[in-house]
């Protein structure tokens, strides 16, 4: 069973400071996927990431992957009051078929 | 250029009944995916659905089932519902042939069993 780890769970920053998100997972992927959720909302997607040393930016958010390490971070940047959301990493088996989602870490952004 | 939608919204349940969730994938779009998830967790993958069959199946027992129709539409059925059947079930929509497989989520079904 593939196992996706994220840390941490709960995040309480305040505004303008950086912070950054760890996603481990257990077996061989080359395909990672961040996702956004607002409370009792759907997931949005945010960031693909397909290959070792990837990175993504988009705004205050920078994603990147390391595949040897089994390894995703998503790094916020002087954060603000509307990036409090709950962000999941998801990974595949490269097949195609079901996603194996994290744990989640809800972000709090204080003024 | 319509996204992923569900139906219904929400829905309230008594333990022992059935219920059928319905999605309808992104255009262009032949594959859809099932999830539950949990409050206060992240999502759990149920099955999928590829060319009207079931392609891949996620840990849960025979009371989940699902059905994908020619219009690429899915259902998902719940037969003898339990307490902890309470969750968001989200609908996710894809393309087989893609070179990655994106999945764009459907608003999701509240559904709470009573």
């Amino acid at each position: 069973e593939l196992k996706v780890e994220q840390n941490p769970l709960f995040l309480s920053m305040q505004e303008g400071k950086n912070y950054t998100i760890y996603c481990n997972y257990s077996t061989t992927s080359d395909r990672l996927y961040w996702y956004r959720q607002d409370p009792g909302k759907s997931l949005e997607s945010l960031f693909v990431l397909l290959s070792n040393g990837a990175v993504k930016q988009e705004g205050r958010l920078m994603a990147s992957l390391d595949t040897k390490a089994r390894l995703s971070t998503l790094h916020i940047t002087a954060a603000v009051h509307d990036l409090s959301a709950t962000y999941f990493c998801a990974v595949d088996r490269n097949t195609g078929n079901q996603f194996y989602f994290g744990t989640g870490t809800s972000l709090t952004v204080i003024p | 250029d319509a996204g992923v939608t569900q139906s219904p919204t929400h829905l309230i349940k008594t333990r022992g009944q059935q219920v059928t969730l319905r999605c309808s994938p992104k255009s262009g779009h032949d594959t859809v995916s099932w999830y539950q998830q949990a409050l206060g967790q992240g999502p759990q993958f149920i099955f999928q659905y590829y060319e009207e069959e079931e392609r891949q199946r996620g840990n849960f027992p025979d009371r989940f089932s699902g059905h994908q129709f020619p219009n690429y539409s899915s259902e998902l059925n719940v037969n003898a519902l339990l307490l902890g059947d309470s969750a968001l079930y989200l609908c996710a929509s894809s393309l087989m042939r893609a070179p990655y497989n994106e999945q764009f989520f459907g608003p999701g079904t509240r559904l709470t069993v009573l």
